[in-house]
């Protein structure tokens, strides 16, 4: 089973350059979320999804941008990269009712923006 | 206040010891809480949820208390394999918003 893949699972990117993180779950969940955390802190919330076509901000949104065309993809955009947004991205994805018990996350993505 | 307040630690602690860390929420109506670990560089994964009656695993307990909003997390016969980050968080019914914490580092010492 995959369950949640992102990819790439590393990345550099130059001030100002754009970017796709993908993020794919094989599991039907409805539910998918986008994630970063910086060196030595938690897990900080971008965005969310309830299920395709439905998308909500979370606490750290600025800069970034989703959509969620299929119950399968949830990629993340960055369309005007700055060193602030060096930190490792993780996406995760539960079913309806799941909260935090059910909650999958995938590998993650290392992204430094130099 | 932030929504979820751990201490970071590092907790630096000889195998086979007890070791407790509190996880304090100021949102009163979270309705489910839970605790992740973290290994170095690795996804989150869950550890166990957390009921209000209390919730034991082998080694591990977790217990709720409302009336002083946190939550906590007891390892008994603590091993190496232990050395990790435990991250606590809740989420409300209705929204499905999960909110973790910052993470409390724990190292077990030989």
């Amino acid at each position: 089973n995959a369950g949640v893949t992102q990819t790439p699972k590393f990345r550099i990117l130059k001030i100002g350059q754009s970017m796709t993180l993908q993020c794919a779950q094989d599991m039907n969940h409805n539910y998918m979320y986008w994630y970063r955390q910086d060196p030595g802190m938690g897990l900080k919330l971008i965005y969310y999804s309830v299920g395709a076509g439905i998308t909500d901000k979370g606490e750290v949104p600025n800069g970034y941008n989703v959509s969620r065309s299929t119950t399968e993809d949830f990629p993340l955009r960055l369309e005007l990269a700055a060193p602030s947004q060096t930190s490792v991205y993780f996406c995760a994805s539960g079913p309806p009712g799941g909260g935090g018990e059910k909650l999958f996350f995938g590998s993650g993505t290392q992204l430094s923006v130099l | 206040r932030k929504e979820v307040e751990q201490d970071p630690g590092p907790f630096n602690v000889p195998e086979g010891a007890t070791v407790a860390f509190n996880c304090t929420y100021s949102n009163s109506a979270s309705q489910s809480f839970f605790w992740y670990r973290q290994d170095c560089r690795k996804e989150p994964k869950l550890l166990m949820s957390v009921y209000s009656s209390g919730n034991e695993d082998g080694r591990f307990t977790a217990q709720l208390n409302r009336a002083s909003q946190y939550i906590s997390l007891l390892i008994r016969d603590s091993k190496l394999s232990d050395s990790a980050t435990y991250l606590c968080g809740y989420s409300n019914f209705g929204n499905e918003k999960l909110t973790f914490g910052t993470g409390t580092r724990l190292t077990i010492i030989p």
